[in-house]
């Protein structure tokens, strides 16, 4: 009954290749967000969309690419790998996206692009 | 200046002490704020929402001076079970919410 699922929770892959990671929430929720944190552990946030539409798009190489099929998916699709990359990247969901809401988190997508 | 600015610690503490965190923002029109808690190798979990008057939730007090853009948590009593990074978590509207989170402070607590 996880309620932000993400899968894989390891991915280790060679530089050049594509992959993606796929997020599920069963909350119900509107808004929905992938974050990034690297190995100096700053979370940072790449995207953040509302009903399926994008509402934030932070300085992210366009190698990354999000979609949202419905409003309880959030998939990111990542070309031409890089080690740069190598990072956990966490799904998170919210109710409204209003700012004044929790966020919460799924367990986390660790990356390893050698 | 990062947008959102803690002492990366790590904090080494008995337990039973008092350790308070401190946490600054450069976004004078953020108006949302957040402390998160991480435990290793796992996704951050709200600790507690703060707000203008201060707030306590059992050993667990935080203020927001939005004069000086400054947060700060304060944990009584430490458990052995506290031991976590805390995030400080500010949230500012740019078109668009966004919720800036801090590198945050490890905190160790020791028997």
């Amino acid at each position: 009954d996880t309620a932000v699922s993400q899968t894989p929770k390891y991915l280790v892959t060679q530089m050049g290749n594509d992959k993606s990671i796929k997020c599920e929430q069963n909350l119900g929720h509107d808004t929905m967000y992938w974050y990034k944190q690297d190995s100096k552990k700053f979370l940072k946030i790449m995207f953040s969309y509302n009903n399926k539409e994008l509402i934030i798009n932070e300085t992210v190489p366009n190698r990354f690419s999000p979609k949202s099929p419905d409003k309880a998916h959030l998939n990111l699709h990542i070309n031409s790998l890089e080690l740069g990359d190598s990072a956990v990247y966490f799904c998170a969901s919210s109710q409204q996206g209003s700012g004044s809401e929790k966020l919460f988190f799924g367990s986390g997508t660790q990356l390893s692009v050698l | 200046r990062k947008e959102v600015e803690q002492d990366p610690g790590p904090f080494n503490v008995p337990e039973g002490a008092t350790v308070a965190f401190n946490c600054t923002y450069s976004n004078s029109a953020s108006q949302s704020f957040f402390w998160y808690r991480q435990d290793c190798r796992k996704e951050p979990k709200l600790l507690m929402s703060v707000y203008s008057s201060g707030n306590e939730d059992g050993r667990f007090t935080a203020q927001l001076n939005r004069a000086s853009q400054y947060i700060s948590l304060l944990i009584r009593d430490s458990k052995l079970s506290d031991s976590a990074t805390y995030l400080c978590v500010v949230v500012a509207n740019t078109g668009g919410f966004k919720t800036i989170f801090g590198a945050g402070t490890r905190l160790f607590v020791k028997a």
